[in-house]
């Protein structure tokens, strides 16, 4: 049981570029959220999805999109990367959207120059 | 929308202290997660108090939901408890997201 898992663990992108962080879980979670994490400061939610085939946007979902891919997947695609999204991203999920824990993944750490 | 404020900021300890983090918030809330982010980043679930009292080895928790707030509490510190903790929220039975404090950061010096 590998809980979430996500790839890649570093990436370093130019200005411009696209790319897709991965993410899944085999807990059979319902739930699953992008965050990212600056510096010094706690996690902002990008988007999420309360169950498989819908997504929402969080606070910060300028700049990127989701996809539902199925029950364990969930994608984060910056389709043309800013140094603003310079970031480390934690993929996390839920049983469903409330009254559950939430579990992390290990984070992907993204530089974009 | 809801705060949550984490105090203090930063904590310095001798190996073997006592500590106690507090995290308020200015609404009613679903749940609260207590984090650690390790100093490799990783985020680890240390308690899912929404209420009540919780106890994990030298790590306690409780959280008095009337009164808006929550405490961890660290007893014999070790070098390995240091990094940062966070305290979240979940306001919205909705969404699910979690809202986070800006953390405390520990440093246990040996």
């Amino acid at each position: 049981n590998a809980g979430v898992t996500q790839t890649p663990k570093f990436q370093v992108l130019k200005t411009g570029q696209s790319m897709t962080l991965q993410c899944a879980q085999d807990m059979n979670h319902n739930s699953m959220y992008w965050y990212r994490q600056d510096p010094g400061m706690g996690l902002r939610l990008i988007y999420y999805s309360a169950s498989e085939g819908t997504t929402d946007k969080g606070e910060v979902p300028n700049g990127y999109n989701v996809s539902r891919l199925n029950k364990r997947e969930f994608s984060l695609r910056l389709e043309s990367a800013a140094p603003s999204q310079t970031s480390v991203y934690f993929c996390a999920s839920n049983p469903r959207r409330s009254y559950n824990e939430q579990f992390f993944g290990p984070g992907t750490r993204l530089t974009v120059l | 929308g809801i705060q949550v404020e984490q105090s203090p900021p930063d904590l310095i300890l001798q190996e073997g202290a006592n500590s106690t983090l507090r995290c308020n918030f200015s609404d009613s809330v679903n749940n609260l997660q207590w984090f650690h982010q390790n100093p490799w980043g990783q985020l680890i679930n240390l308690f899912y108090i929404p209420s009540g009292t919780k106890q994990n080895g030298r790590l306690s928790a409780t959280t008095v939901a009337t009164e808006r707030y929550s405490l961890l509490y660290i007893s014999s510190s070790q070098t390995t408890d240091s990094g940062v903790y966070f305290c979240a929220v979940v306001v919205s039975s909705n969404t699910g997201k979690l809202i986070f404090g800006q953390g405390t950061t520990l440093q246990v010096k040996p």
